[in-house]
Formats: structure tokens, sequence, C-alpha cells
């Protein structure tokens, strides 16, 4: 268990709504991570944060934004939920070693269902 | 595009070892290949990584190649609980995609 926990674990909303994921960690490590997961495209990276307030974007970032305002918190909002956005959403933390990103623990994931 | 090349499915009889193939041809000098896997419905578990040398830990090993182009994860005594989808990913540093491009794995069967 590397601490992370996700909430909520499952949501339904409807089309338009705002909705905000949080993942939350007890392992003070620097890297967390946002990725969804769908059927026939694995795993991507839609957003990272290398600390607080330090955000980037990932592969996949239009429609969500993200807030970093302490190390243990990483929120993930989706401004205006599209159905598209139906999807298993996945938090990881790391602590990068020698300037680089190391191993990648992740959380149990949300289920979004978007109406 | 994730830089592995994996069977889609394998199986194992309970009690066995597994050993899950792994391509990286194109990996670079100075990346790890990392193995993860993921249980349904559940977030994707770290399993062990590697840059040169063979590795060890008390869930699996990994057998890297000399020339670094492919890998085998072996789990000594599979049980039924091992069954799950395995990842092969070679560290793609930089980049939009992020350091872990997850692909489509293997997805092992433990058979009793």
């Amino acid at each position: 268990d590397a601490g992370i926990t996700q909430s909520p674990r499952h949501k339904v909303t409807e089309t338009g709504t705002p909705v905000t994921l949080r993942c939350h960690q007890t392992e003070n490590h620097r890297y967390m991570y946002w990725y969804r997961q769908d059927p026939g495209h694995g795993l991507r990276l839609i957003h990272y944060s290398y600390g607080v307030k330090d955000t980037d974007k990932g592969e996949v970032s239009d429609g969500y934004s993200v807030s970093r305002s302490k190390t243990e918190d990483f929120l993930l909002t989706l401004e205006s939920a599209t159905s598209s956005q139906t999807s298993v959403y996945f938090c990881a933390i790391s602590e990068p070693d020698r300037g680089r990103e190391e191993t990648q623990y992740f959380g149990p994931g949300t289920r979004l269902l978007v109406l | 595009d994730a830089k592995t090349t994996q069977p889609p499915s394998m199986d194992c009889a309970e009690g066995r070892a597994a050993n899950l193939p792994c391509n990286h041809s194109t990996i670079s000098g100075n990346e790890y290949v990392y193995w993860y896997r993921q249980i349904h419905s559940q977030g994707p578990q770290y399993i062990i990584h590697g840059l040169k040398n063979n590795e060890t830990n008390e869930m699996a090993s990994l057998i890297i190649t000399e020339d670094r182009k492919s890998s085998t994860l072996i789990l000594p005594h599979a049980t039924l609980r091992d069954t799950a989808v395995y990842y092969c990913i070679a560290e793609n540093y930089g980049g939009s995609q992020g350091n872990l491009i997850f692909g489509k794995g293997t997805k092992l069967s433990v058979k009793p």
C-alpha cells in the first residue's frame, strides 16, 4: 500500500457539470500524476505535478485542470464534464531520484460516468 | 507510442513459473525497464524494474538480455491471484506522454 487514496471512488454526473476528483498521499512524494484509462487506449497521462503549485500538461489535458496547494493533495477538475470523459481515473505518485522521476505508485482509481 | 512488444495473452498452470517476455529493441542506454501489473478494476501495481543487471525482489525476477533489447519477467510460483494484465514499460524520459507509457500488456491467466 503506497499510501494513496482517491475520492470519490465512483461518481455519476451529468454533461455540463463541473467535477473535482481528489488524490491524497501520505508519503510526502514530490511528484503526483493523473491518468485516465479507457478500453483500447491503456493509461494516458492527463496532468502531473512536480511540487506545490507546479504542474504541467500531459498527453490528454484538454478539458481538465489541476491544482496542488499542498504536497499531499492533487485535485483534478473537469470544468464542464462531457460523455467522452467517462473513464477510470488513476492517481500516481513518485519521488524523483537523481533528477529523474522514479517508480510510480498508483491509487485505487475513480470510476466516472458522465451521462 | 509504447516502445515495447508483448504477447497479448499467456496461460500458466498454478504452482509453475510464469515467464513473460517483452521486446524493447529501441530502448536507450539510460532508460529503465519497468514491469507493472493490473488486476481487474484495481490500480496498476509496481512489480520490479531494472537497467542492465538482472533484478529480484519478493514478487518476481527480471532478466534483461545483455544487448538490452528484451527482457523476461519471472513469477517463480504462479498462483491464481497472479492472474492479471502485465505491462512491460520502457522508460520514456521527457515528453507529454510521461515517463511511463502503458501499452496493451500481456493478459496472464493462471489456471488450477
